[in-house]
């Protein structure tokens, strides 16, 4: 069936540092893909996504890659502050039918 | 400006009970999904519906588990005969029409069975 592979599983970096999250996909229809961040006992929140007719998309702090030939994507924070620290997933659409897969999820942890 | 909401954000029951949790979507929004989530895990896919069909519902337990989205009024996700393994947050999400496919996420229904 579809998969979304998300790694690490845990990160964790200094303030100021860089993080970077890998996802790999299986589907090749797939054609939008979603971070989430969810801080602890909080509801999943959109944070950035992009549509398989780029190639990067950046907002401020944060860039998600995709590679779609290779079937993989990433997001990267820069310059990261403590309040970064979450459980941020990854998703990838599946089919043709707005249907959604989620990784399993990476818990960033930055340090001050 | 309502984002999705859901109720109730707490339900404890005993085992052998039933629980009932409700989605209602974003304003405009056609499509819900139910996810479940144990604590420290992932987002785990249940059922994707549009009012009055359920889409997929590849991730639903075979027994036990149910869902339903009716022409009116919320989703409604079904627990008959709860376990304590069915002891979980149950998240629902929203989009609207096919080529708009982001998901908002409710605040959550924690269901804890004693």
């Amino acid at each position: 069936g579809e998969n979304v592979e998300q790694h690490p599983s845990t990160l964790s970096v200094q303030e100021g540092d860089s993080a970077v999250i890998k996802c790999t996909y299986s589907d090749s229809a797939s054609n939008y893909f979603p971070w989430y961040k969810q801080e602890l006992g909080k509801r999943p929140q959109l944070i950035i996504d992009i549509r398989s007719n780029v190639g990067e998309k950046k907002d401020q702090r944060i860039a998600v890659t995709l590679n779609k030939t290779a079937k993989h994507f990433s997001l990267h924070i820069t310059e990261t502050q403590p309040e970064d620290s979450a459980v941020y997933f990854c998703a990838a659409s599946i089919g043709n039918n707005n249907d959604m897969r989620f990784g399993a999820g990476t818990r960033l942890t930055v340090k001050p | 400006n309502a984002g999705v909401m859901q109720n109730p954000r707490h339900l404890v029951r005993r085992r052998g009970q039933e629980a009932r949790l409700r989605c209602s979507p974003m304003k405009g929004h056609s499509h819900v999904y139910w996810y479940r989530q144990l604590p420290e895990e992932g987002l785990k896919f249940m059922v994707y519906l549009q009012k009055e069909n359920i889409i997929d519902e590849s991730g639903m337990p075979k027994e036990r588990f149910s869902a339903e989205f009716p022409k009116e009024g919320p989703s409604i996700l079904r627990i008959q005969q709860v376990v304590r393994g069915d002891s979980a947050a149950y998240f629902c999400a929203s989009s609207q029409a096919s080529g708009k496919e982001t998901q908002y996420f409710g605040p959550g229904t924690r269901l804890l069975v004693l």
